[in-house]
């Protein structure tokens, strides 16, 4: 079992939509957990934070499950500009800690 | 103001050969890193340093050297070129501890081709 794994998409779905991806972690000692999207040859960049209780950033709510290991993105009403490779990134206790980014989940908007 | 810079965007070199990639950082953060992203777009970080201390070193080839002068700056020299060694090297940083939790900027990439 890969240590961090999302479903690879792509997710073409219209303007305006709902889109969930999930990201599931085989560490349950993992103890810090993102999300980054990455536009077509461009560098990660920061998305959300994930934390215990959930998190909500305007159109973005991040989720943590940690019985059943998984982290999901939900965004709402989805914009063109929303189409990018979304990473989930799983981080141990320290600094010193493996850090492992997902392969990434494409999403694509249409207009 | 670019936070996290790296030099140069693009490499072409030939196997064999031995190049340097720079990174600087202007946020103040006490951690950098060395990823690579290969083509199938897998990001695997390769090394981590804190306040110029080595942390993470990944199972990467001892061709690969990475070397922190400062807090704000930590290039990688690679010897003896590889075609495998092809991918996209990205640098980034972040502030270990409080309450940031590790959130990491990333610099634009360095797209190396080894021919």
């Amino acid at each position: 079992r890969k240590e961090v794994e999302q479903d690879p998409g792509p997710f073409n779905v219209p303007e305006g939509a709902t889109v969930a991806f999930n990201c599931t972690y085989s560490n349950s000692a993992s103890q810090s957990f993102f999300w980054y999207r990455q536009d077509c040859r461009k560098e990660p960049k920061l998305l959300m934070s994930v934390y215990s209780s959930g998190n909500e950033d305007g159109r973005f709510t991040a989720q943590l499950n940690r019985a059943s290991q998984y982290i999901s993105l939900l965004i709402r009403d989805s914009k063109l500009s929303d189409s990018a490779t979304y990473l989930c990134v799983v981080q141990g206790y320290s600094s010193a800690s493996k850090i492992i980014f997902g392969s990434g989940t494409r999403l694509s908007i249409r207009p | 103001d670019t936070a996290v810079s790296q030099t140069p965007k693009y490499l072409v070199t030939q196997m064999g050969n031995d190049k340097s990639i720079k990174c600087e950082q202007n946020l103040g953060h006490d951690t950098m890193y060395w990823y690579k992203q290969d083509s199938k777009k897998f990001l695997k970080i390769m090394f981590s340093y804190n306040n110029k201390e080595l942390i993470i070193n990944e199972t990467v080839p001892n061709r690969f050297s990475p070397k922190s002068p400062d807090k704000a700056h930590l290039n990688l020299h690679i010897n003896s070129l590889e075609l495998g060694d092809s991918a996209v090297y990205f640098c980034a940083s972040s502030q270990v501890g409080g309450g940031s939790s590790y959130e990491q900027y990333f610099g634009p990439g360095t797209r190396l081709t080894v021919t």
